[in-house]
C-alpha cells in the first residue's frame, strides 16, 4: 500500500525561528503536496511539486518555502515562524497511475509560541 | 480560483439512518471529484471518486455528480457509528494540478 511519512509528528517552535517539516513517500508518485488544516478551513494548499527539482505555489504560499530534492522527499520550510502558522500540516502524494488520488501522511502538529 | 462549499457544516444522525452530504463547486471546468473521509486525529483518506456525470455506488456509499449544476453529493445508507468523521469533498481541473478541498462536514452517528 502507498506510504507517506512525515517528521516530526509534533513540533513546538518560537516566533522568528526556522522550522523544517519533512515528508517522504515510497509510492514513486510524481506529484507531492503540502497542506495545512485549520478548523473551519478544511485543507488549504501551500506548495506542490510535479517532480524532483520543481516547486509550485499553492493557494496560501506566503511565509512558506518548499524543496523537492528527490522523487521521494518534499520539505516545507518556515524561515521566520509566526504564531499564525500554528496548525496541522499534511503532506500528500499523487499520480495519474492512481487516478490522482492523494495519499496523505499522518500529519505534523506545529505550535509556534 | 476554485471555490468549494460544503453543507451542512455538521450533522448528527441516528444509527441506521440515511445521510446526505452536499458540495457545490464554483468552476464548471472541474473534471475530477473526490470524497475524502478523515477520522479524528487521523489523515484524510480517499473514500470515492467520480470523473463524469452520474452516480457511483460502493457498498453503503453512493456519490452523485451533476456538472451542469456544479453539485456533488455523498449519500450513506444504514449509517454506522464508525462513519462518524469529517467528510471533505475535493475537485480539480485536470487531475495533475492543485486540488481544492471544501471546509468539510463533521458527521456524527449516534448509536
Amino acid at each position: 500500500e502507498a506510504a507517506v511519512t512525515q517528521s516530526p509528528r509534533n513540533k513546538v517552535a518560537v516566533t522568528g525561528g526556522k522550522v523544517t517539516l519533512s515528508c517522504n513517500q515510497t509510492n514513486n508518485h510524481n506529484n507531492m503536496y503540502w497542506y495545512r488544516q485549520d478548523t473551519g478551513h478544511g485543507l488549504r494548499l501551500i506548495h506542490y511539486s510535479y517532480g524532483a527539482g520543481s516547486t509550485e505555489k499553492g493557494d496560501i504560499p506566503d511565509g512558506y518555502k518548499a524543496s523537492r530534492p528527490s522523487q521521494e522527499n518534499f520539505s516545507l520550510i518556515l524561515e521566520l515562524a509566526t504564531p499564525s502558522q500554528t496548525s496541522v500540516y499534511f503532506c500528500a502524494s499523487g499520480d495519474a497511475r492512481d487516478s490522482w488520488e492523494q495519499y496523505f501522511g499522518p500529519g505534523t502538529r506545529l505550535t509556534v509560541l | 480560483q476554485q471555490n468549494v462549499q460544503q453543507s451542512p457544516e455538521s450533522l448528527i444522525v441516528p444509527e441506521g439512518a440515511r445521510t446526505s452530504l452536499n458540495c457545490t463547486f464554483s468552476d464548471s471546468a472541474s473534471q475530477y471529484f473526490w470524497w475524502y473521509r478523515q477520522h479524528s486525529g487521523k489523515a484524510p483518506k480517499a473514500l470515492m471518486s467520480i470523473f463524469s456525470n452520474g452516480e457511483k455506488e460502493e457498498g453503503r456509499f453512493t456519490i452523485h455528480l451533476n456538472k451542469a449544476s456544479l453539485h456533488f453529493s455523498l449519500h450513506i445508507r444504514d449509517s454506522q457509528p464508525s462513519d462518524s468523521a469529517l467528510y471533505l469533498c475535493a475537485g480539480s481541473h485536470y487531475g495533475n494540478e492543485k486540488i481544492t478541498f471544501g471546509a468539510g462536514t463533521k458527521l456524527t452517528i449516534k448509536p
